[in-house]
């Protein structure tokens, strides 16, 4: 079995402070993880992945997430906000299963930006 | 290099029509999945085509339908609409993996009312 958690659906930020989105998942196999961003009326833009390398992941905009495998937790993390990062986040595991690429959303988070 | 397109991007359909979507993936990819995305909620695994065959299906009934082209590019069918049907529908394209799960890159979606 497969699930994906992401523990807030709103969160409210103001611009220039730290960004935290949490996630918590479970898979009964080695899962990679993905974190999506989704613009208002946009299709959904890779933020960045975990696939066994580092736990640290870096990825665009300045975002980072860390894989915790103790806490099954993959939070999103940015130390400033911009304006520009409100919109929709997801939280994806994936794993193999028989031979066949499992994926599952979470049912994302909304960040606000105050100015 | 082009990303995933889809067409069209806005559709109006009213209930008991057919309606047909379309999606290209990025240069050098293979696999397309579908996904429908119900406003407010996370994308939903409708289907996943490699070598023009569907290799994995969501729970969707068999009135949503698809086909994989030659070049990889793939169509979306949906018979019989429904009101629920209304959505926004997401292609993602990747590499068919043997080892660790594959990115997958989304297209900008497909948005479909149904009236």
């Amino acid at each position: 079995a497969q699930s994906v958690t992401q523990l807030d659906s709103h969160v409210s930020v103001s611009e220039g402070t730290p960004v935290l989105l949490r996630c918590n998942y479970s898979s009964s196999y080695s899962p990679s993880l993905f974190w999506y961003v989704q613009h208002p009326n946009k299709g959904l833009q890779l933020l960045l992945k975990y696939t066994s390398a580092a736990t640290l992941v870096k990825g665009i905009n300045g975002f980072e997430a860390e894989f915790k495998k103790s806490e099954t937790s993959f939070h999103l993390t940015k130390p400033s906000a911009h304006m520009s990062d409100a919109a929709e986040y997801f939280c994806v595991v994936t794993a193999l299963s028989g031979g066949y690429q499992k994926v599952t959303f979470g049912t994302g988070t909304k960040l606000q930006v105050i100015p | 290099d082009a990303g995933v397109t889809q067409s069209p991007t806005h559709l109006i359909k009213t209930r008991g029509q057919q309606v047909t979507l379309r999606c290209s993936p990025k240069s050098g990819h293979d696999t397309v999945s579908w996904y429908q995305q119900a406003l407010g909620q996370g994308p939903q695994f409708i289907f996943q085509y490699y070598e023009e065959e569907e290799r994995q299906r969501g729970n969707f009934p068999d009135r949503f339908s698809g086909h994989q082209f030659p070049n990889y590019s793939s169509e979306l069918n949906v018979n019989a609409l429904l009101l629920g049907d209304s959505a926004l529908y997401l292609c993602a394209s990747s590499l068919w993996g043997g080892g660790a799960p594959e990115t997958q890159y989304f297209g900008p979606g497909t948005r479909l009312l149904v009236l």
